[in-house]
């Protein structure tokens, strides 16, 4: 399998603009997690999904954050619009219950800057 | 909030040296993960304790969990320029796979 694909791997984008980040679990997986590492705030949980059903977004930081997976297979993290905090680096992770294993694995990430 | 808080926050080590990392937390926990992060890099589980336990072996690895104390330690045996990375622990409550990191050990092994 190639592990959990994230897509794009940099975005520099300008104020006011919207940013689609994407995410391809690794099959079979039934959780898909969505998280933002800054230096101030560390890794925080922003939303994740069960059988493609979003099961908490409390960490969503506002209305400007939104999170879709439409299949089993791929989900997006849009921001519009994009604010200068924002810059972050996103992760999504996956992970199976059929196993029993909480283990969560992590996709290489998406660094975005928003000037 | 965080609920993992990982200390000290940069440890520096000559090869073959252990290195002890620690954990600690407030709520009750279902488990606690311990995951590396290679710089420029997505986190990369290491080694799971789950409530009931209180010492964990993988390896080079060694993990042990003190519920009493809420608190966790990591210990790597003999390490390697290779394990220079940053380690999280990530505690797990009843909500599956939800976890809460912390902030981070930033381990550099000099060669």
């Amino acid at each position: 399998d190639a592990g959990v694909i994230q897509s794009p791997r940099h975005e520099v984008t300008e104020m006011g603009q919207e940013v689609t980040l994407r995410c391809k679990p690794i099959s079979g997986h039934d959780y898909l997690f969505w998280y933002r590492q800054t230096m101030m705030r560390g890794l925080e949980l922003l939303i994740y999904f069960n059988n493609n059903v979003p099961i908490d977004d409390s960490g969503m930081p506002e209305d400007r954050f939104s999170a879709k997976m439409p299949n089993a297979s791929f989900s997006t993290l849009k921001i519009q619009p994009s604010e200068p905090r924002d810059s972050a680096v996103y992760f999504c992770a996956s992970s199976s219950t059929r196993d029993g294993s909480y283990e969560q694995y992590f996709g290489p990430g998406t660094r975005l800057t928003v000037t | 909030s965080q609920q993992g808080e990982e200390d000290p926050q940069a440890l520096s080590i000559q090869e073959g040296e252990n290195a002890t990392m620690n954990c600690s937390y407030k709520t009750s926990i279902n488990n606690l993960q311990w995951y590396r992060q290679n710089s420029g890099r997505g986190l990369v589980h290491l080694i799971l304790i789950r409530s009931n336990e209180r010492e964990k072996h993988s390896g080079r690895l060694r993990v042990t969990l003190d519920t009493s104390k809420k608190s966790s330690s990591l210990l790597i045996t003999a390490s390697r320029a290779a394990d220079t990375a940053s380690y999280f622990c990530g505690t797990g409550g009843t909500s599956y796979g939800k976890l809460t990191f912390g902030q981070g050990t930033i381990l550099t092994v000099h060669p």
